[in-house]
């Protein structure tokens, strides 16, 4: 079973700085099948990056999304208040079956 | 647009057994699965399982293999998740989500989620 490690734990950065967010498999896996989510406290996920770096509709192009092999990043550009929240990585490993990275929380 | 409405909370003793539902409208409900993903509070996300809406196929992640059944009902487009054998750390909250295959099968719709609380 893979494992998503994601880091840092957490992460205190002010409006207007850039972010980078890591995310690393405990194997190899496809890009394609490698997604991003945020989440705000009480609501739930929301889609952000698939195939590790498409932004899903509607999400601001200051997310972006790179990364192959074991080794992924979140990066947001320039830090906007609604930002601070909590990221998810996760891995679609087919049969189906999800795998979640443990999350960064972005905080002011 | 496509909408998932889960049933709301829950308090269960541990021991008993809890049925959670997600309403799904908005797309074509036996074309697509519904994944069942947890949130324990202040933990991140574990996926539970899922569930094919076309022949009723399941997939459970292994810690949860022999207390949780996942159903369907085509007639009121209606996914069932039932937990059974409740201990106080299954005490999360339980979305429901649906995948597009076309993005890598992420889960880009959610429900709302539903509060499950086991306590004696």
């Amino acid at each position: 079973e893979i494992v998503l490690t994601q880091s840092p734990g957490t992460l205190s950065l002010s409006p207007g700085e850039r972010a980078t967010l890591s995310c690393r498999a405990s194997q190899s896996v496809r890009s394609s099948y490698l997604a991003w989510y945020q989440q705000k406290p009480g609501q739930a996920p929301r889609l952000l990056i698939y195939g590790a770096s498409t932004r899903a509709t509607g999400i601001p192009d200051r997310f972006s999304g790179s990364g192959s092999g074991t080794d992924f990043t979140l990066t947001i550009s320039r830090l906007e208040p609604e930002d601070f929240a909590v990221y998810y990585c996760q891995h679609y490993a087919g049969s189906p079956m999800y795998t979640f990275g443990q999350g960064t929380k972005l905080e002011i | 647009q496509v909408q998932l409405v889960q049933s709301g909370s829950e308090l269960k003793k541990p021991g008993a057994s809890v049925k959670v539902s997600c309403k799904a409208s908005g797309h074509s409900f036996n074309v697509f699965g519904i994944t069942w993903v947890r949130q324990a509070p202040g933990q991140g996300l574990e996926w539970v399982g899922w569930i094919s809406a076309y022949n009723g196929d399941s997939n459970y992640a292994q810690n949860f293999q022999g207390r949780v059944s996942m159903t369907t009902d085509t007639s009121t487009t209606t996914v069932y998740m039932e937990l059974s054998s409740l201990r106080s750390d299954d005490t999360a909250i339980y979305f429901c989500a649906r995948s597009e295959p076309l993005i890598g099968e992420s889960l880009i719709y959610w429900g709302q989620g539903t509060l499950v609380t086991v306590s004696s």
